[in-house]
């Protein structure tokens, strides 16, 4: 079993749609969690951190974990060609470890 | 914001060849640069930690002779691939965190060197 699972997609959708992006792991020492974006042939970009448990919204992205399900969300508001792109999340045991375990990113597909 | 470059964006060598990845901080100075190799479809595993002055950590399967990594200025960090093979071909990205030492989060990501060994 992989530690984090994410599925690879493609997910397609209208260009105003609302997007979900999930990832599952195994680890409950997770505490740190990363949603990264990576456009091709280019390096990941961090959108979001999340800290244990909880919600984080900036702008049109919301970032939640639930740890007792070990299972972490990005939502995609308003969704806009430009963030075809793909996703990558990405979780950390402790905040000062340098070791970043990523899913295999979902790909992502708005189209107008 | 936080720059890292990536030289030479894509290279093609033949097998049995080495190879040489600069990962520069630009606008800022990196204690530690990290070493990710990412295959179609795959997710981007860490090869390799490397602190400025200091002999790199690897991950378990990742062979420090094959693999020789470099990192003598705080904004500069090399990768060699020695004696290159078709199962190398890869797309290989680092990143850099900030020398003030930072959380997790705050590394920044190169653009990436897509190898590829005949």
């Amino acid at each position: 079993q992989k530690e984090v699972e994410q599925d690879p997609g493609p997910l397609s959708v209208p260009e105003g749609a609302i997007v979900s992006l999930n990832c599952t792991y195994s680890n409950s020492a997770f505490q740190y969690f990363m949603w990264y974006r990576q456009y091709s042939r280019k390096g990941p970009e961090l959108l979001m951190y999340t800290y244990s448990s909880g919600n984080k919204e900036d702008g049109r992205f919301t970032a939640q974990v639930d740890k007792s399900s070990k299972y972490i969300s990005l939502f995609i508001r308003d969704s806009q060609p430009s963030d075809s792109a793909t996703y990558l999340c990405a979780m950390s045991f402790v905040h000062n470890t340098d070791k970043l375990i990523f899913g295999t990113g979902t790909r992502l597909q708005v189209f107008p | 914001g936080a720059v890292v470059s990536q030289h030479p964006s894509r290279v093609i060598c033949k097998s049995g060849t080495s190879v040489k990845i600069e990962c520069r901080s630009l606008d800022f100075q990196a204690t530690t640069m990290f070493w990710y190799r990412q295959f179609p479809k795959q997710s981007l595993m860490l090869m390799a930690t490397s602190n400025e002055g200091s002999k790199a950590t690897y991950e378990q399967g990742v062979e420090k002779d094959k693999f020789l990594i470099n990192h003598a200025s705080l904004t500069l960090s090399t990768l060699t691939v020695t004696s290159a093979h078709p199962e190398d071909s890869s797309f290989y990205i680092c990143s850099a965190r900030v020398a003030s030492g930072g959380a997790t989060h705050e590394q920044f990501f190169g653009p990436g060197t897509r190898l590829t060994v005949l």
